[in-house]
């Protein structure tokens, strides 16, 4: 009965380098959310998606940042060129139907980026 | 301002006793969510509310729609409850608007 999970738990690189930050659903889930925690603040929205598609992106960053849900596999958020300020605790969260307020969101342990 | 407010940010208290963390949200919502985040990050739904209020074990969470308030309580406390908890407020869809979390500290 695995949870939702995320890899990896904690990524360092370097400015400029890509993150790959991997979320696979709870087993039947097919509504998946990537949130961001910057240290000291709220998690924030970012993008939520179905399979084979982008539903919302409204909280991505208009650059560098992309995600995808494809058919088979994990979904997976992507930062390109990295900056300091990417540091973050980023969690994916997963839902079993169809995105509602009501719904309950069950989420991974997060992936503690650290940019140098 | 955050559209999500908790209080206290930092809560520390004695094994034993009542605890309240209370969350204020300015915007209408179809529902409230309380979470708990524990060291190392992990995040937990405890609690998705639309009114009244909900019991699960030692934990009691609370809805005031008309004036827009949320408590969650947790009756004789522990040091396992140690955590940071976190209300999101869940307007017409999906997208959850977070408070910043109460860092609560219990000690033994």
């Amino acid at each position: 009965n695995a949870g939702v999970m995320q890899n990896p738990r904690h990524l360092v690189r370097r400015r400029g380098q890509e993150a790959r930050l991997r979320c696979s659903p709870m087993k039947g889930h097919s509504h998946v959310y990537w949130y961001r925690q910057l240290p000291e603040e709220g998690l924030k929205f970012m993008v939520y998606l179905q399979k084979e598609n982008i539903i919302d992106e409204s909280g991505m960053p208009k650059e560098r940042f992309s995600a995808e849900f494809p058919k088979e596999g994990p979904s997976i958020l992507r930062i390109q060129q990295v900056v300091r300020g990417d540091s973050a605790a980023y969690f994916c969260a997963s839902s079993l139907t169809s995105g509602r307020a009501t719904d309950t969101q069950y989420f991974g342990p997060g992936t503690r980026l650290t940019v140098l | 301002k955050n559209e999500v407010e908790q209080s206290p940010q930092n809560l520390t208290a004695q094994e034993g006793e009542f605890i309240t963390i209370n969350c204020s949200y300015s915007v209408g919502i179809s529902a409230l969510h309380w979470l708990q985040q524990h060291p190392g990050g992990g995040i937990v739904s405890l609690f998705m509310l639309s009114s009244g209020k909900k019991k699960h074990g030692r934990l009691i969470a609370t809805i005031n729609i008309q004036e827009k308030h949320s408590s969650l309580h947790i009756t004789a406390s522990h040091p396992r409850d140690s955590a940071v908890y976190i209300c999101a407020a869940g307007g017409s869809n999906y997208k959850l608007t977070f408070g910043k979390g109460t860092l609560l500290t219990v000690n033994p």
